[in-house]
């Protein structure tokens, strides 16, 4: 089967970097996702890592290590507006089953 | 413009009704998936297809069931079975078999019994 386990819950404050973890169990693996979602909103796609090391969108970027099955999405000079819920989401197996994280709150502070 | 409709945006049920979730999307996407949010929790896959007339469950289909007769669209039908309807529920679709799996979500249904 497959899992994902993230934070429940993180407090960061506007201008500051913080990183999100993301620990995942998979049959097989294609890359690990990650995606925003803001209060109920529809999720967005944010990046995506095939290959082991850093891919950086903009104030995002996200890492994966496939050996430690270990990701993580860091965003830098936060701002209010990036306070919502952060998934981390695989492909798992042959098929096309795409499996989500518990998600991380993110809380951004004046 | 092309993007994935759901509709409706909200939803009340009786006890012991069926009721269906509609999904369209003009994408052009052959993988399609229903997920189910709780409160403060994540996305709990329902069932997802690969292509037209296939179907599969995932982690929660107890009380669920969907239909896949056109590309476009992937209606989910929440069952008097569904012990906990209540909940908000998300469509999505994907391109088949691509190695990135960025997905585009509906806006969701919230379905609530009363």
């Amino acid at each position: 089967g497959q899992s994902l386990e993230q934070p429940s819950e993180v407090t960061a404050v506007e201008g500051a970097i913080v990183q999100i973890n993301c620990t995942y169990q998979t049959s097989g693996f294609y890359g690990l996702s990650w995606y925003q979602q803001h209060d109920g909103g529809a999720p967005t796609f944010l990046s995506y890592n095939a290959l082991d090391g850093l891919e950086e969108t903009g104030r995002f970027s996200s890492f994966l290590s496939r050996s430690d099955s270990y990701g993580y999405l860091l965003l830098q000079e936060l701002q209010m507006k990036d306070s919502a819920s952060y998934f981390c989401a695989v492909r798992g197996g042959a098929t096309n089953k795409l499996i989500f994280g518990t998600g991380t709150l993110l809380a951004v502070q004046p | 413009d092309g993007g994935i409709t759901q509709s409706p945006k909200y939803l009340f049920r009786k006890e012991g009704q069926n009721v269906t979730l509609s999904c369209e999307q003009n994408l052009n996407h052959d993988a399609m998936y229903w997920y189910r949010q709780d409160p403060g929790q994540g996305l709990r896959l329902i069932y997802y297809s690969q292509i037209v007339n296939d179907f599969q469950k995932g982690d929660i289909a107890e009380g669920y069931s969907v239909s896949r007769e056109k590309k476009e669209s992937f209606p989910l039908t929440v069952t008097s079975a569904q012990k906990n309807p209540t909940a908000f529920y998300l469509c999505a679709s994907r391109i088949q078999g691509a190695q990135n799996t960025e997905a585009f979500f509906g806006q969701g249904t919230r379905l609530t019994v009363v």
